[in-house]
C-alpha cells in the first residue's frame, strides 16, 4: 500500500548541531509539506513544495531548509538546532491543488537539549 | 490573514451521545474548510471536508454544516463511541495553487464509556 513515512520517529541532539529529518511518500504525489505541532499553536506550515525543485517558505520557516530532488523526498533541516525548535513535526503530501486533502506521516518528535 | 479559532478546547460526552464542534474563521475569500482527527501518537487524518458552495455534508456518523454569513463551520458526530476519542482540527483554505490553509488549534474530545 502507499504511504508516507518519517524518521526517525524520536530524536534528541543539542543546540547548535544540524538535524535532518526524512519524508518519504509512494503515492507520487506532487505536493508535500513540512508543519510542527506545538501545545496551543495547532499546526504551523514550514516548508511546503509543488514539485521537484520546487520549495517554498511558510508561517515559520525561520531556522529551517528543504530541498526536492526527487517526487518521493521531501528532507526537511535545521540548519543550527535551537531549543525552540523542540517540537513535533510532521510531514504531509497531496495529490490535489493546494493544500487539499492532506496524507500525514505518524510524526518525528524532536528535543533540543 | 486568516484565523481559525475552535471552541471549545475540550469536550466530553458520554458514549451514544453526539459531540459538536464548532469553528470560526475571519476571512471571507475561504471557501474550503476539512476536518482532522489525531489519534494519540499519530498524525492527522482527514475526515470530512466541505466546500463553501454546500451547507451540509454527512458521511455516516459525522457531518459538517457551513455558515457562510456568520463565518463559522461545525463538525457533528453522532452515536459516538470510545474510538471518536481523539484531537479533532479544523480548517479553513481559499483554493489554488498558492492557497494557504490554516489550522485552528485543536479540540480534545472524549468519549465516556
Amino acid at each position: 500500500d502507499a504511504e508516507i513515512t518519517q524518521s526517525p520517529r524520536h530524536k534528541i541532539t543539542e543546540t547548535g548541531r544540524q538535524v535532518t529529518l526524512a519524508c518519504h511518500q509512494t503515492w507520487n504525489h506532487n505536493n508535500m509539506f513540512w508543519y510542527r505541532q506545538d501545545l496551543g499553536h495547532g499546526l504551523r506550515l514550514i516548508h511546503y513544495s509543488y514539485g521537484v525543485q520546487d520549495t517554498n517558505k511558510g508561517e515559520v520557516s525561520d531556522g529551517y531548509s528543504v530541498s526536492r530532488s526527487n517526487t518521493e523526498d521531501l528532507p526537511l533541516t535545521l540548519e543550527s538546532a535551537a531549543s525552540s525548535q523542540t517540537s513535533v513535526y510532521f510531514c504531509a503530501s497531496s495529490p490535489a491543488n493546494g493544500r487539499e486533502k492532506l496524507f500525514f506521516g505518524s510524526g518525528t518528535q524532536l528535543s533540543v537539549l | 490573514g486568516e484565523n481559525v479559532e475552535q471552541h471549545p478546547s475540550t469536550l466530553s460526552v458520554q458514549e451514544g451521545d453526539s459531540a459538536v464542534i464548532k469553528c470560526t474563521y475571519s476571512d471571507s475569500a475561504s471557501n474550503y474548510f476539512p476536518w482532522y482527527k489525531q489519534e494519540l501518537g499519530k498524525g492527522p487524518q482527514l475526515i470530512i471536508d466541505i466546500r463553501s458552495n454546500v451547507g451540509e455534508k454527512k458521511d455516516q456518523r459525522i457531518a459538517v454544516t457551513l455558515n457562510k454569513t456568520a463565518k463559522h463551520f461545525s463538525l457533528h458526530i453522532t452515536e459516538t463511541q470510545p474510538e471518536d476519542s481523539a484531537v479533532y482540527f479544523c480548517a479553513a483554505s481559499d483554493t489554488g495553487a498558492n492557497s494557504k490553509l490554516t489550522f485552528g488549534k485543536g479540540i480534545t474530545l472524549s468519549v465516556r464509556p
